[in-house]
């Protein structure tokens, strides 16, 4: 099966600008995870979309946005870039279980964006 | 606030010996654990999951998980100078949602030849 896709790979944007970042999961998977990476903060869980749903969010401001398409493709926006929005942002796709236990996780490559 | 915690590091071995890796967790509710590997500039690669009290092996890496002590470690054995990179234990969130990984900040592992 191919992995996780995500594009573009790279990115270069300055403040004030918004980002649409896309992320393709591996083939039956359903649920579709977002992470940004900084070297300060490590991995810090944005939101997660399963069925087009968003079905958790974590604790990023209201210009993280996201959304998940009906073959599970999902795209993630940033709008008015900031500078500490320069990361890696990581998408990750499962197959989910059922019965409330978290599944495992495949990343995607990332998406590394600079602001400037 | 739910953590998962780990020794920074560096960890430093010599190549063919045993590397230990630690991480504990706050959420007494997690139900799965992961270890994942990131070289430098490059994306999580899961090495192993696990969901039960006990030893897990595969190959050189063993996991193990103890739930009372909210514990989970890696072993490496025979360590390898190509095993070199940071480690990120990862806990699954049981708060309502299946889709939250707690990612510890990763212990960065040299193993040197």
């Amino acid at each position: 099966k191919a992995g996780v896709t995500q594009t573009p790979r790279y990115l270069i944007k300055t403040r004030g600008q918004q980002v649409t970042l896309s992320c393709s999961p591996i083939s039956g998977h359903r649920s579709v995870s977002w992470y940004q990476q900084t070297p300060g903060q490590g991995l810090q869980f944005l939101f997660e979309y399963f069925s087009e749903t968003q079905r958790n969010k974590g604790n990023f401001p209201g210009r993280f946005s996201g959304r998940q398409f009906s073959n599970s493709r999902s795209e993630m926006n940033v709008s008015t870039l900031e500078l500490g929005d320069s990361a890696l942002y990581l998408c990750a796709s499962s197959p989910r279980l059922a019965g409330g236990i978290t599944d495992t996780q495949y990343f995607g490559p990332g998406t590394r964006l600079t602001v400037l | 606030q739910k953590e998962v915690e780990q020794n920074s590091g560096p960890l430093s071995v010599p190549e063919g010996a045993i590397a230990s890796l630690n991480c504990t967790y706050s959420d007494r509710g997690s139900q799965s654990f992961f270890w994942y590997r990131q070289y430098s500039g490059k994306s999580p690669e899961l090495i192993m999951s696990i969901y039960s009290n006990g030893d897990k092996e595969d190959g050189r890496f063993t996991a193990q998980l103890n739930k009372a002590s909210q514990y989970v470690s890696l072993l490496i054995r025979d360590s390898q100078p190509s095993d070199s990179a940071t480690y990120l234990c990862a806990g699954g969130d049981y708060g309502g949602s299946q889709g939250n990984l707690i990612f510890g900040k990763g212990t960065k592992l040299s193993v040197k030849p």
